[in-house]
This record gives structure tokens, sequence and C-alpha cells, in this order.
């Protein structure tokens, strides 16, 4: 079975140009997660999608971070424009779950993104 | 109030040696669940174990073992004879009910064991 895939895997852009991140899950898993992971510390949820509705996304910098998961499948997460402290690895992940659950979620390997 | 906390920020051992990882947790949930991932240099997060809260029965995967103690609120991961491979960053996470329905998974800040031959 395929594994959660990402693109790209590292990207270098400097301060407020844009940038998308790509997303396919795990065939069959209705829900995606994005998550930002800064050096040193644990992944921190940015916004879960349940098929192509938003569930939770709370901790999403909506001024300048959108996502989106047209389809209930793939989901592409964009940063305009894009900050210093956007420098991050950012994550996504997808479960089988559903309301009232609790499934493993399973990562992609990430991507990258270094602002300069 | 930090939900999860791995107290150990880096561990070095060498090959052969046992190594425990120690996980606290934080919750006022009766269900939850805990989970254990590792993060290789290559940076995805491989899933290790997810536990529930009304299982405490500690688990064994190979070199590989769990133990669950919810009278002290841990969860913490021992590999024994320990391999080079295993370096890597552990990390130890939290499931819990959200208000949306869906539950949240919260991570700790990791620990990174290197293991050298």
């Amino acid at each position: 079975e395929a594994g959660v895939a990402q693109s790209p895997r590292y990207k270098i852009i400097e301060k407020r140009q844009s940038v998308a991140f790509w997303c396919n899950p795990i065939s069959g898993h209705a829900t995606l997660y994005w998550y930002q992971q800064i050096l040193g510390q644990g992944p921190k949820l940015l916004i879960q999608f349940q098929n192509n509705g938003v569930v939770d996304d709370s901790q999403l910098p909506k001024d300048r971070f959108s996502a989106e998961r047209l389809k209930g499948v793939d989901s592409t997460l964009k940063i305009q424009p894009a900050k210093l402290e956007d420098s991050a690895v950012y994550l996504c992940a997808s479960s089988l779950e559903g309301q009232g659950r609790t499934d493993t979620q399973y990562f992609g390997p990430g991507t990258r993104l270094t602002v300069l | 109030a930090q939900k999860v906390t791995q107290a150990q920020t880096e561990i070095s051992v060498v090959e052969k040696e046992d190594v425990t990882l120690d996980c606290v947790y934080e919750t006022r949930d009766t269900t939850y669940y805990l989970f254990w991932y590792k993060q290789p240099p290559s940076g995805e997060l491989v899933f290790l174990i997810r536990r529930n809260s009304f299982d405490e029965q500690n688990e064994i995967s190979g070199r590989y073992s769990w133990n669950f103690q919810k009278s002290t609120s841990s969860f913490n991961f021992t590999i024994t004879a320990s391999q080079v491979v295993d370096s890597a960053v552990y990390f130890c996470a939290l499931s819990e009910p959200g208000n949306s329905g869906y539950s949240t998974l919260t991570f700790g800040k990791g620990t990174m064991l290197l293991v050298s031959p």
C-alpha cells in the first residue's frame, strides 16, 4: 500500500514570496492533516480535513496560510506571503478517522521550507 | 500547561545498551490514546505503537517495549540492545477528543537518541 505522498521535498524562497505544498493521502483515508514542525520541536497541527470539509483550523495563521482539499483527496497548503519564521518542515498525515473515532495518523516525508 | 512532556532532550548510548525514553502526559479525559513515533534523519514520522487508556498491558515488539502506567500518567518506551539504526528523534503523542467531535493529536518535543558503534 502506498504511503502519504508529498511534494516538493525541499523549497527555498525569499520572504514575502508565496509557496505551495501538495499532499496525496493514503487511499481511502477520509481525514487529512497538515502539521508544521519547527526545528527542535514536535509537530503542531495547522489544519484538519474530514473529506473536503475543514474540521479544525484553529491554529492556522489565516492571514497568510490557506489550505484546500478539493474532491476530498489531494490537498494543497499555501503560504502567501512567507515570513522568516515560516521556515520549518511541513508534514502531511492521513487517517481513516471519522467523527467519534481515533485512528492512527500516517505521515508523509514532509517538505522542508527555508525562507531567506 | 504542556500536555506531553518528554524531559530527555537527548540521550547518547553505545550500541547494545538498553535505553528508556520517558513520556509523561496530562489529560482530563478518561478516554484517550497514546502514541510513539520515530523520526529518522530522513524526516518522515514512522508510527511505532498506539495504546488506548483502557489497556494498561505492557507491550513488547522485538527489541521494543512500552510501559503504560495510568497512576503516574506515563508511557515509557524501552529499546533493548540498541543499534545504530535506532538513532532518531522519538516523539510521544496524546490523542484526545476535540470539541468538534474529532480527536486531536498533541506531540511532545521529542527525545533525540544517538547510538554510537
